[in-house]
């Protein structure tokens, strides 16, 4: 499978600050999630965008998908120390049930 | 509800010998299982689908005879990864998913294997 680009590959911020993470995918898409990964564990489903949609909210999270551009943000507000982890985005580009990671962002949360 | 465990959490195996690690939807019937590779620092990347019933489908490159997936029921799914040698060490998780055709998956806590 190809792997989308995620940028910052990293990412370090005071605590209170917005996040910004980017995602660019290949090739058309139904639908593209967000999932959060503390490290060395398992993955949290974050939020879920449909190709139909621009723009999703969910508490602090706010997600834009760009289809034009292949692209998409994930906009994390008013950071603190327990949003430390990686964040991955992924898709269907795989197919029906594939899901196509990008190489996802280390975000740190400096108190 | 959608719980996904992993046993076990971590294993450490000498050079040469298999290890099973089994996927299982708690609360839910998984028509389709998931397992990923994961090396550290780097994303995710699928290995084989598999189905209930059915031959797991492996994705380019991924050996079906060294990691062997047994899709039995539809609350369990195993990978074996056999004769595994240090450069199998990984973390391994797997997903469930319980709806046909769509892409919602449910991710277990992964397991990690290193192997000396």
């Amino acid at each position: 499978s190809q792997q989308g680009e995620e940028d910052p590959q990293a990412l370090s911020i005071q605590e209170g600050e917005n996040a910004t993470m980017n995602c660019s995918y290949k090739t058309s898409i139904n639908n593209l999630q967000w999932y959060r990964q503390n490290s060395g564990r398992g993955l949290v489903h974050l939020i879920l965008i449909r190709s139909n949609e621009r723009e999703k909210h969910s508490g602090r999270l706010r997600v834009t998908l760009d289809t034009s551009k292949k692209s998409s943000s994930l906009l994390i507000t008013a950071s603190r120390a327990a949003d430390t982890a990686s964040y991955f985005c992924a898709t269907d580009e795989g197919g029906a049930q594939k899901l196509v990671f990008g190489q996802g962002t280390r975000l740190t949360i400096n108190p | 509800g959608a719980v996904v465990s992993q046993h076990p959490s971590w294993v450490i195996c000498k050079s040469g010998t298999s290890v099973k690690i089994e996927c299982r939807s708690l609360d839910f019937q998984a028509t389709t299982m998931f397992w990923y590779r994961q090396f550290p620092k780097q994303s995710l990347m699928l290995m084989a689908t598999s189905n209930e019933g059915s031959k797991a489908t492996y994705e380019q490159g991924v050996e079906k005879d060294k990691f062997l997936i047994n899709h039995a029921s539809l609350t369990l799914s195993t990978l074996t990864v056999t004769s595994a040698h240090p450069e199998d060490s990984s973390f391994y998780i797997c997903s469930a998913s319980s709806r046909v055709g769509f892409n919602e998956q449910f991710f277990g806590p992964g397991t990690r294997l290193t192997v000396l």
